[in-house]
């Protein structure tokens, strides 16, 4: 299917140990992004992407890694856990800079105990 | 840095009412402005933007200008409905990323 997607839905995790999350588009956007909703706090932005090969830090990246080997990937890894990564998290795309419309996915919501 | 500031909810109203979200920027330059919703248990979804000084942006009822002069974005609709409970995000954009506010939850009562 068409669009954004995130997998998976819901994880739940134990303190230390490594999680990745996925992001799949299937519009080759060139930018995606990934974003940690919290109450409280909004939207706040991990790592973003510009192309494949291309990463760059967020607001909070502390704690994050992220790749981009294809155009369509951007998977987003927290090294070793920690319950103040429990959050719900949202990847997003779009076409490229200025007004062009983010599309987001899902979102994955993730408990570390 | 630039920054986006929104009235904080919850918003509670009842059905057919008016209503307005406040919104109000920091920013340098002229960054496009937006609105996003978000439905319980969905990711966001534009609503509507503006690109330009006085700029309206329309879409479901809902309207928003681009104020310069007053820095706001402030969201309305004439008459709202059930269906337009969920939480209202304003952002605007800054070279290649977007800086949302926190958000204002809005609950309408039938």
């Amino acid at each position: 299917d068409a669009g954004i997607t995130q997998s998976p839905r819901y994880k739940i995790t134990e303190t230390g140990r490594q999680v990745t999350l996925m992001c799949h588009q299937t519009w080759s956007h060139s930018y995606m992004f990934w974003y940690r909703q919290d109450l409280g706090h909004g939207l706040r932005l991990i790592y973003y992407s510009a192309a494949a090969d291309i990463t760059d830090k967020g607001e909070v990246p502390d704690g994050y890694v992220v790749s981009r080997s294809k155009t369509e990937n951007f998977p987003l890894t927290l090294e070793s856990a920690t319950r103040s990564q429990t959050s719900v998290y949202f990847c997003a795309s779009t076409r490229g800079r200025g007004s062009y419309e983010q599309y987001f996915g899902p979102g994955t919501r993730l408990t570390v105990t | 840095g630039d920054s986006v500031t929104q009235m904080e909810g919850p918003v509670t109203l009842s059905e057919e009412a008016f209503l307005t979200i406040n919104c109000t920027y920091t920013a340098t330059g002229y960054p496009s402005l937006f609105w996003y919703v978000q439905y319980p248990g969905e990711g966001l979804q534009l609503l509507l933007k503006a690109t330009k000084a006085d700029d309206k942006g329309s879409n479901k009822g809902f309207e928003a200008t681009y104020r310069k002069e007053t820095t706001s974005f402030h969201l309305e609709k004439g008459s709202v409905q059930v269906s337009d409970s969920a939480v209202y995000f304003c952002a605007l954009t800054r070279d290649d990323k977007i800086i949302f506010g926190k958000g204002t939850r809005l609950h309408i009562l039938p």
